[in-house]
């Protein structure tokens, strides 16, 4: 079974300082991608960003970035320059071409402190 | 380009009573999911339609649970009898193709007395 682990349930940081948000995850297969899912309070689940395990570049949306270790099974997610709007839940997921369903971990609450 | 569109936002039921929720994907997008998000936790997948047919309901309770997909278009997730349990947030998504982004509603915040 497909298991993705977000070891930190809550996070606080500074106004635009960086953060590094930890994930890991676990599988067999070959051929996946990996996702982190910003959510507001509002509910609805953002894309941030998106890599395909294939790809050895780290995907870099602005100023979100990620750290795509393949061998360690580590995908972690860096937030420069945090902004007072950065605060949210923010999920790892894990999609392996096969099933085309997305698991999510338990989420980390990332607060950004003015 | 218009969202996912989820009604009602809000539910209050009682347990053994029956509710549903309706999703409206993205024009076009051929692959929807419903997803059960339990406080504190990570979205679960209930179910995945392709067009209007179940890819993956494994992790559905089909005793009290059921979803269609009505011209591979909007979708309704029906639950009967709800239980205690069942307290959570309904989340509708919808892709393109299956292995491109989900584009998630807003959701259901379901609270059962």
């Amino acid at each position: 079974a497909q298991t993705v682990t977000q070891s930190q349930p809550e996070m606080s940081v500074q106004e635009a300082e960086t953060v590094t948000l930890s994930c890991t995850y676990d599988t067999s297969e070959n051929n996946y991608y990996l996702f982190w899912y910003k959510q507001p309070p509002s509910r609805q689940m953002i894309l941030v960003i998106r890599q395909e395990a294939y790809k050895q570049q780290n995907a870099t949306e602005n100023r979100f970035s990620v750290n795509f270790q393949k061998a360690a099974k580590s995908f972690s997610l860096k937030i420069s320059d945090s902004q007072l709007g950065d605060t949210a839940m923010y999920f790892c997921a894990f999609m392996w071409q096969g099933a085309q369903k997305l698991v999510f971990g338990q989420g980390t609450r990332l607060t950004i402190n003015p | 380009e218009a969202g996912v569109a989820q009604s009602p936002r809000y539910k209050i039921i009682e347990k053994r009573q029956s509710v549903a929720f309706w999703c409206n994907p993205i024009s076009g997008h051929a692959t929807l999911y419903w997803y059960q998000q339990i406080l504190g936790q990570g979205p679960k997948l209930l179910i995945q339609f392709q067009n209007n047919g179940v890819v993956d309901d494994s992790q559905l309770p089909k005793d009290r649970f059921s979803a269609e997909r009505l011209k591979g278009v909007d979708s309704t997730l029906k639950i009967q009898p709800a239980k205690l349990e069942d307290s959570a947030v309904y989340l509708c998504a919808s892709s393109l193709v299956h292995n491109q982004p989900q584009h998630f509603g807003d959701g259901t915040r379901l609270s059962i007395l």
